[in-house]
């Protein structure tokens, strides 16, 4: 079975820095799918950013990149220029290609505060 | 277009009654899932429906239960409510093919008393 482990329940960054929260996965498959999603205190989780494993090229997504490495079964997300708006929970996500029909497999989450 | 829509937002319940909770799918999107989040057990997979059949199912016990509609609205149930089943309740849907992404309601909180 597939697991997500994200090791930092909770980070702090100043306003305006750079954070990498980590992610780490277990999978026996070769073509799979990662996601991070951001959970405000509003609630609704919300899709930062996306990675297919078959692709070498990390994602990026305006001030929101990923390091993937499959090798190492790793996938931090960095922030740049940390906004008082980038305050949430961050799951990492997991899923096998979609063929499979499995669910998505979320990680326990990051809680990151941004202190102005 | 209009987001994904769950109803109510907030629910109290006593141990023991039913409850019923809504999810709107955003227009054009055939699947719909269910997670439950607690803060000791993060999110865990409920169910999922497609075009009007279950797709797939999480290790939750039977008191749990799904349904979807032809218009690709959801309903999850719980019958024989317990304390423990106080948690955040969130509706996810997707095209079908979630690869590239679920898109997520705002969740109903169910609080039983």
């Amino acid at each position: 079975a597939q697991t997500v482990t994200q090791s930092q329940p909770e980070m702090s960054v100043q306003e305006a820095e750079t954070v990498t929260l980590s992610c780490t996965y277990d999978t026996s498959e070769n073509n799979y799918y990662l996601f991070w999603y951001k959970q405000p205190p509003s609630r609704q989780m919300i899709l930062v950013i996306r990675q297919e494993a078959y692709k070498q090229q990390n994602a990026t997504e305006n001030r929101f990149s990923v390091n993937f490495q499959k090798a190492a079964k790793s996938f931090s997300l960095k922030i740049s220029d940390s906004q008082l708006g980038d305050t949430a929970m961050y799951f990492c996500a997991f899923m096998k290609q979609w063929t499979s029909y499995d669910k998505v497999i979320f990680g326990p989450g990051t809680s990151l505060s941004v202190i102005p | 277009k209009a987001g994904v829509t769950q109803t109510p937002r907030y629910l109290i319940k006593t141990r023991g009654q039913q409850v019923t909770l809504s999810c709107s799918p955003i227009s054009g999107h055939r699947s719909v899932s269910w997670y439950q989040q607690t803060p000791g057990q993060g999110l865990q997979f409920l169910f999922e429906y497609f075009s009007e059949t279950q797709r797939n199912k999480g290790n939750f016990p039977g008191r749990f239960s799904g349904r979807q509609f032809s218009n690709s609205r959801s309903e999850m149930n719980v019958s024989t409510l317990e304390l423990g089943d106080s948690a955040l309740y969130l509706c996810a849907s997707s095209a079908g093919t979630e690869t590239y992404g679920y898109t997520f309601g705002s969740g109903t909180r169910l609080t039983v008393v």
